[in-house]
Order: C-alpha cells, then sequence, then structure tokens
C-alpha cells in the first residue's frame, strides 16, 4: 500500500507558468489536505477537500485551486506562479474517519524564478 | 487566536542524553494535539497523538505530555540517538472537523 504519493518530487519552473501538483491517496479518506511549508514558518494550509466533489479554502489560498472529482485525487494547480510560490508542498489525509491523525505524503519541492 | 510556538528552533546534545521538546499554545480549548517527525528532504512522519482528555502517551523512548491548563506539551526522548537527529514539530486541532494548526519547528541533532 503506498499511501499517498505526490508528483512531481521537485520541480523548476518560469514564472507565470501554470503548474498542477499532483496527489494521489489509495486508502479511500475522505478528507484530504494541502499544506505548504517554508521555513521558520511551518505547514500553513491552502486548500482541503473534507469529500469527493466539496473543496474549501485554508490559510493561504490565494494563488492556488484544487479540485476533487473523486476520493482518491486532489490536484493543486498554480495558474500563473510566482516567485514567492517556492516552498515545498505537502498532500495529507486523516488516518482515520474522525480526522484524528494525519498522514503525509512525500512532498513537492517547487523552485519558482 | 490560536498560536503554536515551539522554542528553541534547534538544539544539539551528546547522544545518550535524556531530553525535552516544547509545544505552547495560547487557548487551552483543543481537540487533540499531534507530535510529528520530519526528515530532511522528506515528509512529516506522526510519532504520538494525544487527545485533549489524555496526559500523556508513550511509544517506545518517546513520551508525549499534554497540560492544557498551561497550554504546554512536551515530547521527551530517552536515550537519545542519532537517529532521532531530525525537525520534530507539533500540531492541534481545535475541534474534530478543524484543521491543523502547526508550530514551526524544533531541530534536533544528536552528536554521535
Amino acid at each position: 500500500i503506498a499511501g499517498i504519493t505526490q508528483a512531481p518530487t521537485s520541480q523548476i519552473l518560469a514564472a507565470g507558468r501554470r503548474m498542477t501538483l499532483r496527489c494521489t491517496q489509495d486508502m479511500r479518506h475522505n478528507a484530504m489536505y494541502w499544506y505548504r511549508q517554508d521555513l521558520g514558518l511551518g505547514l500553513r494550509l491552502i486548500h482541503y477537500s473534507n469529500t469527493a466533489g466539496t473543496t474549501g479554502k485554508g490559510e493561504v489560498p490565494d494563488g492556488y485551486s484544487v479540485s476533487r472529482a473523486n476520493t482518491d485525487d486532489f490536484p493543486l494547480t498554480l495558474a500563473s506562479a510566482v516567485p514567492s510560490q517556492t516552498s515545498v508542498y505537502f498532500c495529507a489525509n486523516p488516518r482515520d474517519p474522525k480526522g484524528n491523525e494525519q498522514f503525509f505524503g512525500p512532498g513537492t519541492r517547487l523552485t519558482v524564478l | 487566536k490560536q498560536e503554536v510556538t515551539q522554542i528553541p528552533a534547534a538544539l544539539s546534545v551528546p547522544e545518550g542524553e535524556n531530553l525535552v521538546l516544547n509545544c505552547s499554545f495560547t487557548d487551552s480549548a483543543i481537540y487533540n494535539l499531534q507530535w510529528f517527525r520530519q526528515d530532511p528532504g522528506k515528509g512529516l512522519t506522526s510519532l504520538l497523538l494525544i487527545q485533549s482528555s489524555q496526559r500523556e502517551q508513550t511509544s517506545g523512548r518517546l513520551n508525549a505530555s499534554l497540560d492544557k491548563s498551561s497550554g504546554r506539551s512536551t515530547l521527551y526522548i530517552a536515550a537519545s540517538q542519532p537517529g532521532d537527529s531530525a525537525t520534530y514539530l507539533c500540531a492541534l486541532k481545535l475541534d474534530s472537523n478543524y484543521q491543523l494548526i502547526w508550530g514551526a519547528g524544533t531541530k534536533l541533532i544528536i552528536k554521535p
């Protein structure tokens, strides 16, 4: 069982380009989350989805969009990347239905030049 | 607004020592608190989860405590090993449907 997979592992992107970070789970959990991690700031929630077909904004949603067409996939899209979006992005979902313990993917390191 | 603080930001200790990592929060009305480990360039691994009604949780050489009245959680690592070197993060939930609020982490280095 892979748990959560993320792709790509890393990416260098020119400013203004569109980019989609992929996240796939094989645990059939309802909720999925996207975080960004920046040095000294900890993890900040970008968007979340509590179930397929629904999404919500987190702490830092501007410049990002998500979709949840099915249970397994939760892609994060940067419509027009800016250098301040250089970060490490983590996809996560709860281990159990109550969302008590979150399980994380390996992350995507994105650099926007 | 709930804030989570981890001090110090970095800590270096000799192998074999027992140590305590701190996590402070400003509002005692929490649902649960988790401790995570993050190795360089890797994702996060959940270590311990403490529910609001609990005082501590143990897993091997790790013991996490929770004192809501003082707004503090500690992660105790016994007989530290070089393999314990990592960044340790704490995160809490305000209720069952709320997302996690994160500390910035403590980078721990265990010197052989």
